[in-house]
């Protein structure tokens, strides 16, 4: 079992980067793949990329690739995903998920409460 | 990158009925389908993994089905707490990509 608790609702201006911070408990977090998602407003869900555990390997979606960097700090137990450039369409609520993976299967099972980021002049 | 569609976009039925959502991938994706229920501001909730598998936890009035480019998503006996968004999600291959949702809703 991992709950997953997110960063603080951030307000950003055109242009600005914004990172977006996961702290898991409750299990071994370095063990964990873990996944962005994100939800603008009246859209519906998209996985924006992951980072698998050990070697700390990111994948991105290509639709952020040079936009998104996503880290983690296995000591804090924390998980990150900093978006750059940011512009008015990438006001969205922002969630990290934990992968779970098994011969048959792959989902995200546990996730965060969401962080909502408004972009803003 | 896959894309995925779903039909109905919104649904609307008493309580006690049996409702179905269905799913369709642009390419097959063998059984690499999941199911989630997204309730406003809450974090969306996994109900089937791998097209038919229950997730822990989940009522057995869900139930999952399908495989290769069709799915179908059924709730035997709707519940006033069954209420949300659901999504598809295919994770055949990356970027895994999900559906534009279903809003199920009770009359």
């Amino acid at each position: 079992q991992v709950r997953l608790v997110q960063s603080g609702v951030e307000l950003k201006k055109p242009g600005s980067s914004v990172r977006v911070s996961c702290k898991a408990s409750g299990d071994t977090f370095s063990n964990y793949i873990v996944s962005w998602v994100r939800q603008a407003p009246g859209q519906g869900l998209e996985w924006m990329g992951r980072i698998v555990p050990v070697l700390n390997i990111p994948n991105y979606s290509q639709k952020f690739q040079g936009r998104v960097t996503i880290t983690r700090d296995t000591s804090a137990s924390t998980a990150y995903m900093e978006l750059s450039g940011l512009r008015s369409e990438d006001t969205a609520v922002y969630y990290c998920a934990t992968d779970a993976v098994t011969t048959i299967a792959y989902y995200f099972d546990y996730w965060g409460q969401g962080t909502l980021v408004t972009v803003s002049s | 990158d896959i894309q995925m569609t779903q039909s109905p976009s919104s649904l609307s039925a008493s309580v006690g009925d049996r409702v179905t959502i269905t799913c369709r991938a642009s390419q097959t994706i063998s059984g690499y389908l999941n199911w989630y229920l997204h309730k406003p501001g809450k974090a969306p909730t996994l109900l089937i993994y791998a097209a038919s598998n229950l997730h822990s936890g989940v009522p057995s009035r869900f139930s999952g089905s399908g495989s290769g480019t069709d799915f179908s998503l059924t709730i035997s006996s709707l519940q006033p707490e069954d209420v949300g968004t659901y999504y598809c999600q295919q994770i055949y291959s990356f970027p895994c990509t999900f559906g534009p949702g279903t809003t199920l809703d009770i009359k």
